[in-house]
Parts: C-alpha cells; sequence; structure tokens
C-alpha cells in the first residue's frame, strides 16, 4: 500500500531555532496535511495544502506542496517549548479513498 | 464551534470481551473515519463513513465494524478482543470525502 517516509524521526533544539521537516512518497497525493499531536490528545491541523507548488503560512509555521506531488515540506521558524509534539504529515490518495499517515517527526525545544 | 467528541475516554477490557466506541463529528460534517494508532504501527486506517455508507476499509479483520446513524454520529465494534487490540483509537470527521480531517482526543483502549 502506499507509504509515507517522514524525516527526520525525532529532533532536539534550542528555543529560538528554526525546524524543518518533510514527507515524501513513491505515489502521487491530491492533498497534504500537517498535524500536531500533543501527549495524550489526538491530532491538530495545522496547515492544508491543495495545490502542487502551494505554499502557505500559519503564524510560524510554513508548508509546501511539491511540484512532483510526491513530497511536502513543513518549516518551524522562532521555535517555542510549547512547539514540542509529534508532527504528522499526511495525504489523501489520487482517489481521495483514504488518508495516509507519515510515521510521525518527535520535536523537543529545549529552553 | 464544538469539535469531534469520542468516548469513553478510557476503557480496559479482558480478552475475548467486545466494545463499542462512540464519535460524534463536528456539527455539519458528514465524513466520519477511524484509525488505530500504536507506537509501534503508527496512525493506521480503519474505515471511513459518508452519509451512512463505509466508504471505504483498511487492512482489519472482521472483527473490526463501524456504523453511521442518520445524524453521522458513528461507533466502531471490536469483537472477540485481543491483546494486541490496545491502542488509541481516534475518530476524525471532515465536511466531506477529501477534506482535511479533524480529529477527537481518541478513546484509549487497554485490554489486558
Amino acid at each position: 500500500g502506499q507509504q509515507l517516509n517522514q524525516s527526520p524521526q525525532s529532533m532536539f533544539i534550542q528555543e529560538g531555532e528554526d525546524v524543518s521537516m518533510n514527507c515524501t512518497s513513491s505515489s502521487i497525493f491530491n492533498t497534504w496535511l500537517w498535524y500536531k499531536q500533543d501527549p495524550g490528545e489526538g491530532p491538530v491541523l495545522l496547515i492544508a495544502l491543495y495545490k502542487a507548488g502551494e505554499l502557505t503560512s500559519n503564524g510560524r509555521l510554513t508548508a509546501q506542496f511539491g511540484i512532483t506531488r510526491k513530497d511536502s515540506f513543513l518549516n518551524i521558524s522562532a521555535s517555542i517549548p510549547s512547539d514540542v509534539g509529534i508532527y504528522f504529515c499526511a495525504g489523501h490518495d489520487t482517489g481521495f479513498q483514504k488518508l495516509v499517515f507519515g510515521t510521525g517527526t518527535r520535536l523537543l525545544v529545549s529552553p | 464551534k464544538a469539535g469531534v467528541t469520542q468516548t469513553p475516554r478510557y476503557l480496559i477490557k479482558t480478552r475475548g470481551q467486545q466494545v463499542t466506541l462512540s464519535c460524534s463529528p463536528i456539527s455539519g460534517h458528514r465524513s466520519v473515519s477511524w484509525y488505530q494508532q500504536t507506537p509501534g504501527q503508527g496512525l493506521q486506517f480503519l474505515f471511513e463513513y459518508f452519509s451512512e455508507t463505509q466508504r471505504n476499509k483498511g487492512n482489519f479483520p472482521g472483527r473490526f465494524s463501524g456504523r453511521q446513524f442518520s445524524n453521522s454520529r458513528s461507533e466502531m465494534n471490536v469483537s472477540t478482543l485481543e491483546l494486541g487490540d490496545s491502542a488509541l483509537y481516534l475518530c476524525a470527521s471532515s465536511s466531506g470525502p477529501g477534506q482535511p480531517q479533524h480529529f477527537g482526543d481518541g478513546t484509549r483502549l487497554s485490554i489486558l
């Protein structure tokens, strides 16, 4: 089945640093979504991308839908302690049959 | 606007029992999807319902089933529970297939 390769698996950074994570797929996706999950809670939608090449921001977060429709990245600028959590990418397959999730990037931020 | 509500939040069962989990979607959302989340397998798609019809199903055994009611609320049922069914079960709703999904906080199921 379709799989999303998400990297890095984990990151440990200092407060104030910028962060970048990405997702790649062997097949084309129609949409890319980025979620953040805190312990004991469900994933929260951060950014949704609908068109190849689209670049979208949400506060300190910026994400892009790759031109090939097989990848996406998420950048977090000027990280703060509350950015700690697990970030997931997800994509809708070409038939909009289901949402496929990446394996997650665990972010730790040191004050 | 109320978010996705899942009940119960925590559940402890023993092997062989069955369990029913409930999900109330965001008002106006007609699509509900269910996922299983475990440390080893990540987020795995179980099934999606839209307008009371199962639209798609993941690779889970027949012990896992679900349904959706006319008010878009959904339930999933797991019969003959196994130890490996211990997981966080997440429900997500959207306005329709292919639209961004919004998640509830899940039901933590533990099998003893």
